[in-house]
């Protein structure tokens, strides 16, 4: 069974640049999550899916993130305009159901470079 | 909010030396403690859950434990392949997002 996978595995843009990640789940989990780890910190939950909806966005830092999952499969996390703080690991997980009765599956991550 | 803590930060070992990490929690109400394995460039790769104080879960050189405040992962006889970062997560109040802690570096020396 595929895991999660996640596109690109690095990228490197400039301050004010636009970036979008791509996140495919494993088949099946209709819960998506992402996550971001920024140098020296504890991975920090971003938001969550449940299908193509969204239930916590409660961990965006702000309105230059948006995150989509159109027909409720795979998702993409939009970053517009990109700032430097902004760079850091960002991770996609997915379960089969929520958190603290299913366990998330990890994908390798995307690092973001913003110069 | 929620607080995970992971001590020691960094950890290195002879092969074959045991040791135990150790994550300590405070939350409302434990809804699950979580165990991954994060090797460099990689993502979290999932290890172990423990539900209620007193629940041991074993995998090869590994065991996870719970009490009501913390969990340890005991590492016996470690080789040099059990190197990487060891990171416990507990859900929030509503399931929707895992809180982690900043992990433990393990480095086993042959």
């Amino acid at each position: 069974e595929a895991g999660v996978t996640q596109f690109p595995s690095h990228s490197v843009i400039e301050k004010g640049q636009t970036v979008t990640l791509r996140c495919d789940p494993i088949s099946g989990h209709d819960n998506l999550y992402w996550y971001r780890r920024v140098m020296g910190k504890e991975i920090k939950f971003l938001l969550h899916f449940v299908k193509e909806s969204k239930q916590d966005e409660s961990g965006m830092p702000n309105n230059r993130f948006l995150a989509e999952r159109t027909g409720g499969t795979y998702s993409t996390l939009k970053v517009q305009p990109a700032e430097l703080e902004d760079s850091g690991v960002y991770f996609c997980a997915s379960s089969q159901l929520a958190g603290g009765a299913d366990t998330q599956y990890f994908g390798p991550g995307t690092r973001l470079t913003v110069l | 909010e929620d607080q995970v803590t992971q001590s020691p930060e960094a950890l290195r070992l002879q092969e074959g030396e045991s040791s135990s990490l150790n994550c300590s929690y405070t939350v409302s109400g434990l809804r699950g403690l979580f165990w991954y394995r994060q090797d460099p460039g990689k993502g979290p790769e999932f290890l172990f859950t423990l539900y209620s104080a007193g629940e041991e879960k074993e995998k090869e050189r590994l065991k996870a434990t719970l009490t009501k405040k913390e969990s340890f992962l005991h590492i016996t006889a470690p080789k040099p392949e059990d190197s990487a970062t060891y990171l416990c997560a507990v859900p929030g109040d509503n399931f929707n997002k895992f809180y982690f802690g900043s992990g433990t570096k393990l480095n086993v020396k042959p």
